[in-house]
């Protein structure tokens, strides 16, 4: 059973620029949330979609959004980045609700210089 | 607010002594809890969760947790430390669809 993939996994990118990082969570599951990671700031929630509604989001600017697409394959945009963007973006997927836990992928290393 | 607190951000340990990770939640509601492992340039694997029935929990690579309600601690053990449980461990709590986590321990296995 394939895990849950998320691409690309290393990403540089300048500021002011925007950037769309993309996620395939395991089959069946329908919820996939995303979380940042800084070693600053540790890790963090950023939005969770449920059948292509956004279920709940944290408290980041609304230059982080995301969607959710039929197949439940998610992508998550940054516009207009900034220096403090620079982090580890982890997607996870589950069946259903937080209580079965969640699988996470090997995130995306985004670096902006 | 649910909140998670990690005792100790470094913990070292030699080969086959007793690993003990702390963790203590602040929760309204019964949680959810969970323990996590990162490897360097990975993603997290999922050792183990609590989520109702017992609560002496066990996860893979022998490792155990025990809820204890009366003093919010969801602790990690494992017996015999091997060199390959050095990495860092997030306990986690569920809050409303998201997971809560605190700030880590990084585990060090000395041979």
């Amino acid at each position: 059973k394939a895990g849950v993939t998320q691409t690309p996994r290393y990403l540089i990118k300048t500021r002011g620029q925007q950037v769309t990082l993309s996620c395939s969570p395991i089959s069946g599951h329908r919820s996939v949330s995303w979380y940042q990671q800084t070693p600053g700031q540790g890790l963090q929630f950023l939005f969770e979609y449920f059948s292509e509604t956004q279920r709940n989001k944290g408290n980041f600017p609304g230059r982080f959004s995301g969607r959710q697409f039929s197949n439940s394959r998610s992508e998550m945009n940054v516009s207009t980045l900034e220096l403090g963007d620079s982090a580890l973006y982890l997607c996870a997927s589950s069946v259903q609700e937080v209580g079965y836990g969640y699988t996470f992928g090997s995130g995306t290393r985004l670096t902006v210089v | 607010a649910q909140s998670v607190t990690q005792l100790g951000s470094h913990v070292s340990v030699s080969e086959g002594a007793l690993v003990l990770l702390r963790c203590n939640y602040s929760s309204s509601v019964p949680p959810y809890l969970f323990w996590y492992v990162q490897y360097p340039n990975q993603g997290l694997q999922l050792l183990l969760k609590y989520t109702t029935g017992a609560t002496l929990v066990k996860g893979i690579n022998g490792f155990e947790a025990e809820f204890k309600k009366s003093e919010t601690s969801f602790h990690l053990t494992k017996p015999s430390a091997h060199m390959s449980d050095a990495a860092e461990y997030f306990c986690a709590v569920s809050d409303r669809g998201k997971l809560i986590f605190g700030q880590g321990t990084e585990l060090s296995v000395k041979p």
